[in-house]
C-alpha cells in the first residue's frame, strides 16, 4: 500500500532563511512525486513533480526538491523563504493508475 | 490554471438532508476525483472516476455516492448530512497519462449543523 509521512506538522521560519519540509513515502515501484502548496482558502497548486531521470526537480516559486531512492524521500526546499511562503505544503504519491495519496501537510509560518 | 469548477463554494446544511455538490471540468481529462480535507488528515480520497459512468470507492466512501454521466461533470452526493461530513470538499482532475499531476479546484465548504 501507498502511504506519505511528513513528520513535521508545523515549521516557523525566518524570512530570508533556508527552508527544507521533510516527505516520506512508502511504494513497491518507483513513484510519481508531487509537492502541492495551499494557501488559505485556496485550493492546491502544484509545485513541482518527480517521475524519472534527474534526481532534483525544480519548481515554480523557487522551489526545489530531491528524490532519495535510498530514504524514500522527496524534501521539498528554498533557499530564501519570502514571507509570500507561508502556506500548507502537501507532499503526494501517485502510481500508475492515476491513484493519488497524500501527507497530512506542514503548516509553514514566516517571521519577520 | 486547469478549468474546474466546483459550486457551491460555500453551504451548510441540516443533519439528515441530502447534499449534492458539483465539479465541472473544461480539461477534457478522463480522470475526475473527490477529496475531503480536514485538519490532521489531509487531504483523504472519497470516490473517483476514471470515464463516464466509471466510478470507484476511495478510502472514506461511507456515507457518499457519485455519479458522472458526461465527461466533464462529477457529482458528489451525501444522502443524509451527518455532522461528520461537515468538511472542506475539493475536486481534481488528471488526464489519461500515468504520470499527469493532479489539478484541483478550488472548493466547497460544506457545514452540517
Amino acid at each position: 500500500a501507498q502511504s506519505v509521512t511528513q513528520p513535521d506538522i508545523h515549521i516557523t521560519v525566518s524570512e530570508g532563511a533556508s527552508l527544507e519540509l521533510r516527505c516520506n513515502y512508502s511504494y513497491g515501484a518507483t513513484p510519481y512525486l508531487f509537492w502541492y502548496v495551499q494557501s488559505p482558502g485556496q485550493g492546491l497548486q502544484l509545485l513541482l513533480k518527480y517521475f524519472s531521470g534527474d534526481t532534483l526537480v525544480q519548481g515554480i516559486k523557487g522551489f526545489e526538491a530531491e528524490f532519495k531512492r535510498s530514504q524514500s524521500s522527496f524534501n521539498l526546499r528554498k533557499p530564501s523563504v519570502h514571507w509570500s511562503d507561508a502556506a500548507e505544503y502537501f507532499c503526494a504519491v501517485g502510481n500508475t493508475g492515476n491513484q493519488f495519496y497524500f501527507g497530512t501537510g506542514t503548516s509553514l509560518t514566516v517571521i519577520p | 490554471d486547469a478549468g474546474i469548477t466546483q459550486s457551491p463554494r460555500h453551504k451548510v446544511t441540516e443533519t439528515g438532508t441530502p447534499v449534492t455538490l458539483r465539479c465541472h471540468q473544461t480539461e477534457n481529462h478522463r480522470y475526475m476525483y473527490w477529496y475531503r480535507q480536514d485538519p490532521g488528515h489531509g487531504l483523504r480520497l472519497i470516490h473517483y472516476s476514471y470515464g463516464v459512468k466509471d466510478t470507484d470507492k476511495g478510502e472514506v466512501s461511507d456515507g457518499y455516492s457519485v455519479s458522472r454521466s458526461k465527461t466533464e461533470d462529477f457529482l458528489l452526493t451525501l444522502e443524509s448530512a451527518t455532522s461528520s461530513q461537515t468538511s472542506v470538499y475539493f475536486c481534481a482532475i488528471s488526464d489519461n497519462r500515468g504520470n499527469s499531476p493532479l489539478h484541483f479546484g478550488n472548493g466547497t465548504r460544506l457545514t452540517v449543523t
